[in-house]
């Protein structure tokens, strides 16, 4: 398993800002990944996060907007840029090592 | 149609009773099954982790895969009060990218 820790837990910010979420966790692994679980709904993959290469983004989520940063095998950020309203969510890094664990999520919502 | 369907709920059931939870899928390609457990304002929690078809248990929780009719179960004995919660179903195809699709949750209420 994996203990996985997100700096801010939430936030509530203006419209038009950035927002970085920080994500740490207490084992080396290779593949990172950042979700968006909007209010009421299922987890959606932003993006998967790999050491020393750049993330992949999924369909619908582009890097301008989501820029990612993976400096080591243990911390990853998500930087949310130029927010609206829609995107009010909760945040989740996860890491896949035999099963693939969740951190507690940032909620974020703009105003 | 999506990859991943799963019964929203909620579903109510008396304190002891056996739950049952499923989910079905399109993609022939998933391999990886896992079962979530997420309480109001946490993160998800692995709770089950199987490869391929078969059965898993874990206590009171026990997790099968049919791949040949692309459907996936969870069963909860003796429910508790503190099993009330959303789970999800969430699978991944046999690359490494190990992504996961994610059913849409299903709310459980366990009544004392």
């Amino acid at each position: 398993s994996a203990v996985i820790s997100q700096k801010p837990s939430r936030d509530i910010c203006q419209r038009g800002t950035s927002l970085t979420i920080q994500c740490q966790v207490d084992s080396q692994v290779t593949m990172m990944f950042w979700y968006r679980q909007q209010p009421g709904q299922s987890l959606t993959l932003i993006a998967t996060a790999n050491q020393g290469s750049e993330a992949t983004y999924e369909s619908g989520f582009v890097i301008d907007k989501f820029p990612i940063s993976r400096p080591n095998l243990t911390f990853s950020t998500l930087t949310v840029s130029n927010m609206s309203p829609e995107d009010s969510s909760i945040y989740l890094c996860s890491v896949a090592t035999e099963g693939q664990y969740f951190g507690p999520g940032t909620r974020l919502t703009v105003t | 149609q999506k990859e991943v369907e799963q019964d929203p709920g909620p579903l109510s059931v008396p304190e002891g009773a056996i739950v049952s939870l499923n989910c079905t899928y399109s993609n022939s390609a998933f391999q990886y099954f896992m079962w979530y457990r997420q309480y109001s304002r946490k993160g998800p929690e692995l709770l089950m982790y199987t490869y391929s078809s078969g059965n898993k248990e874990d206590g009171r929780f026990t997790a099968q895969v049919d791949k040949s009719s692309k459907y996936i179960s969870l069963f909860i004995r003796d429910s508790q009060p503190s099993d009330s919660a959303t789970y999800l179903c969430a699978m991944s195809a046999n690359t490494g990218r190990r992504a996961l699709t994610f059913g849409s949750g299903t709310r459980l209420q366990v009544q004392p």
